[in-house]
């Protein structure tokens, strides 16, 4: 069955430096992966997609690798700011417009 | 609107209780989701409309959990003879096809306490 995993344990990091976070994802094959933040109490927010045929993509502070050979995803956040400290979810999906599946998340936690 | 927005944010209901979750999409989104929450999990699908058809819902856990979407605007979100294990967050997304992005905007979520 599909599996996707993310680093089951909480990150800690120092601020100022780059945060590094995995998804890896096995028994698929999609068409494109999305990042997305959770703070609690509120949905997920949308950060970054990128598709199969991209191997990497940046928006400000972010950069998101995709490997569809070893079927990873790495999420960068550089210079992290405490503002950062949150889940990170990624998502996989086959189709356009069609239902995403989720990974468990990662908990960052940035410290000044 | 300015983002997706979700009634009630909290319910509490007796087990065997009815309960009705409300979703309000981006004006203009076509395609709407609900999905289901656990208590540190990622979101996992439940069903899927676009405009009013509802094409996808085999992620609804059992026949006790319907969605609606009459108009092809607000949806809702039944479960009905509530169990313990409905004990979640239900998350609704919508998004647009006209724009060419495939991002879903979430709304807050409804938080669902079975007691």
């Amino acid at each position: 069955s599909q599996k996707i995993e993310q680093n089951s344990e909480a990150l800690n990091i120092q601020e100022g430096k780059t945060a590094t976070l995995t998804c890896n994802y096995t028994n698929y094959s999609p068409a494109y992966l999305q990042w997305y933040r959770q703070d609690p109490g509120r949905g997920p927010v949308f950060l970054l997609l990128i598709r199969e045929n991209e191997k990497e993509k940046r928006k400000e502070r972010l950069k998101v690798t995709f490997d569809t050979t070893l079927k990873q995803s790495l999420f960068h956040i550089t210079a992290s700011q405490p503002a950062d400290s949150a889940t990170y979810l990624c998502a996989l999906d086959r189709e356009y417009g069609n239902k995403l599946v989720f990974g468990a998340g990662t908990i960052l936690r940035v410290k000044s | 609107g300015a983002g997706v927005s979700q009634s009630p944010r909290y319910k509490v209901a007796k087990r065997g209780q009815d309960v009705a979750l409300r979703c309000d999409p981006i004006s203009g989104h076509v395609s709407l989701f609900w999905y289901q929450q656990a208590l540190g999990q990622g979101p996992e699908f439940l069903t899927y409309f676009q405009n009013e058809a509802q094409l996808d819902k085999s992620g609804l856990p059992s026949d006790r959990f319907f969605a609606e979407r009459p108009e092809g605007s607000v949806s809702t979100l039944k479960i009905q003879r509530t169990q313990q294990e409905d004990s979640a967050v239900y998350l609704c997304a919508s998004t647009s096809i006209w724009t060419g992005g495939y991002e879903q905007y979430f709304g807050p979520g409804t938080r669902l306490t079975v007691t």
